[in-house]
């Protein structure tokens, strides 16, 4: 089974932006691994912020952004905000419509 | 608004079968491209995928828990629902049941359910 890393803490000033991975121990991660990303807070459930590489659902801020980059997923928060301080979660979906998720980036907006 | 609601046991012993149900509101089981799905969360640990059905009754699961689980639909009662048999301490997590809009990633979320496994 695929291995998807992420990086372990990021640290952001409130204002700044920063760049969250995810990778995949297979290769390259394509728009055909449809990659998600979800927030999620101490105690509560994941959300969904980004679904199939780069679309946002309604409720997703317009500070999050989704893309590929250099062989990678990437979540991109521009102007963060204190109540963006979580964890960050990535997920691949591999042939046969299995899914794995990402080891969670925390976020510190500090 | 879709909305799910998980529901079971909080309490399974070792050896036995975790059984949980999804109630789905505000959308059919049945909508034309609805996948529905299992996510666990142990505690102070990340996610991990467990499975996910089709209407069709097609089922998707994570090669690492191979045969113990079993996820089936129920149209009627709009509701899906998760066995995992075999239980051992590893399995004690949140339990999070998810609706997709296909066959990838869970768009929305219920509340989740803490199962501990425990004689």
């Amino acid at each position: 089974q695929a291995v998807v890393t992420q990086e372990p803490s990021v640290i952001v000033s409130p204002g700044g932006t920063v760049t969250l991975t995810c990778g995949s121990s297979t290769g390259a991660v394509t728009s055909s691994h449809w990659p998600y990303w979800f927030q999620q807070k101490p105690g509560q459930a994941p959300r969904t912020l980004i679904y199939d590489t780069s679309n946002k659902h309604s409720w997703t801020p317009a500070r999050f952004s989704g893309s590929l980059l250099g062989g990678k997923a990437a979540l991109t928060l521009s102007g963060a905000q204190p109540e963006d301080e979580a964890e960050y979660y990535c997920f691949l979906s591999y042939s046969g419509a299995r899914g794995v998720f990402g080891t969670g980036t925390k976020v510190t907006v500090l | 608004q879709l909305q799910l609601q998980e529901s079971g046991p909080g309490l399974v012993k070792p050896s036995e079968t975790l059984s949980l149900t999804c109630t789905v509101s505000g959308d059919s089981i049945s909508s034309s491209s609805s996948y529905w799905g299992w996510i666990r969360q142990p505690p102070g640990m990340g996610l991990e995928w467990i499975g996910s059905i089709f209407k069709s009754g097609s089922t998707f699961h994570n090669p690492s828990l191979k045969s113990r689980v079993t996820i089936s639909v129920d149209t009627s009662k709009n509701q899906f629902s998760l066995n995992l048999s075999s239980v051992t301490a590893a399995d004690t997590a949140m339990y999070y049941c998810a609706g997709h809009r296909g066959p990838t990633g869970p768009d929305s979320w219920g509340q989740g359910t803490l199962v501990t496994v425990s004689s």
